[in-house]
C-alpha cells in the first residue's frame, strides 16, 4: 500500500476563495482523522470519521470548514471562504481500529491564503 | 483534556549521545502513544504503550510509563543526526502537545 495519500501537497489561494483538501486513506482502514498543524497552534485534531460517518467534529474552528467522507477511500476537508489565518499544514491520517492503534498520516499539504 | 505535554520544548544533544524527554497528560488513558517528524513531513508512529504496561523497548528506544504520576519518557539511545525530529506524544484521543524539538549534532 502506498501509505495515506493527500493532495496537493502544496496550494496557494487568494483570501474569499474555497480550498478543497483531499485525502485516500490506507485501504481496509476504518478511521480518518484530519489534522492542522501551525506553529502558533500545534498540531490540532480537526475532526474525525469511522466508517465513513463523522464522529467528533468539535475541532472544526467554523462553519468555514467542513468535511465529508464519501466513500472508504476518500476524503476531503473545505474552506469556503479561506482567510490568511488558515494557513497551517493540514495532515490527515488513518488507523486500523481507532484511537488506541497506530496512525498512519500522509504527507500534509500546505496552504498558503494570501 | 487528554492532550499530552512534552517536555521539553528543545533539546540539543551530540551525535552518541543519549536524549531523553518526557510527555505528562492528566486523565486517565488506556494507552500513550509517541511519534516523530522530520522536518516537512508527515508524523511517524514509533511506540504504543499500554496502561498496564511500564517499560517497552524498540530498538534504539525506550519508553516508560509512570500512571501514578501520569506521566511518560521516551529515551533515545546513542542518538545519530537521523534522529533530528520532533517528538509527539498522544494520549487516548490522539491529541497530541507542542513536541519536542530534538537537534542532534555531528
Amino acid at each position: 500500500d502506498a501509505g495515506v495519500i493527500q493532495s496537493p501537497r502544496h496550494e496557494v489561494t487568494e483570501m474569499g476563495q474555497e480550498v478543497t483538501l483531499r485525502c485516500k486513506p490506507i485501504s481496509g482502514h476504518d478511521y480518518l482523522f484530519w489534522y492542522r498543524q501551525t506553529m502558533m497552534r500545534g498540531l490540532e485534531l480537526l475532526i474525525y470519521f469511522n466508517n465513513n460517518v463523522p464522529i467528533d467534529d468539535s475541532g472544526m474552528p467554523e462553519d468555514r470548514f467542513s468535511a465529508k467522507m464519501p466513500n472508504a477511500s476518500f476524503s476531503t476537508l473545505k474552506i469556503q471562504p479561506s482567510e490568511p489565518r488558515d494557513s497551517a499544514v493540514y495532515f490527515c491520517a488513518s488507523s486500523l481500529g481507532g484511537l488506541n492503534t497506530e496512525a498512519f498520516f500522509g504527507q500534509g499539504t500546505r496552504l498558503t491564503v494570501v | 483534556s487528554q492532550q499530552g505535554e512534552e517536555d521539553p520544548q528543545a533539546l540539543s544533544i551530540q551525535e552518541g549521545e543519549n536524549a531523553t524527554m518526557n510527555c505528562s497528560y492528566k486523565t486517565s488513558i488506556n494507552n500513550l502513544q509517541w511519534y516523530r517528524q522530520n522536518s516537512g513531513r508527515g508524523l511517524v508512529h514509533l511506540i504504543l504503550i499500554r496502561s498496564n504496561e511500564r517499560e517497552k523497548h524498540s530498538g534504539r528506544l525506550r519508553v516508560t510509563l509512570d500512571t501514578s504520576k501520569k506521566s511518560s519518557s521516551l529515551l533515545i539511545t546513542a542518538s545519530r543526526a537521523a534522529d533530528t525530529a520532533s517528538y509527539f506524544c498522544a494520549t487516548d484521543k490522539l491529541s497530541f502537545g507542542a513536541g519536542t524539538t530534538v537537534t542532534v549534532r555531528a
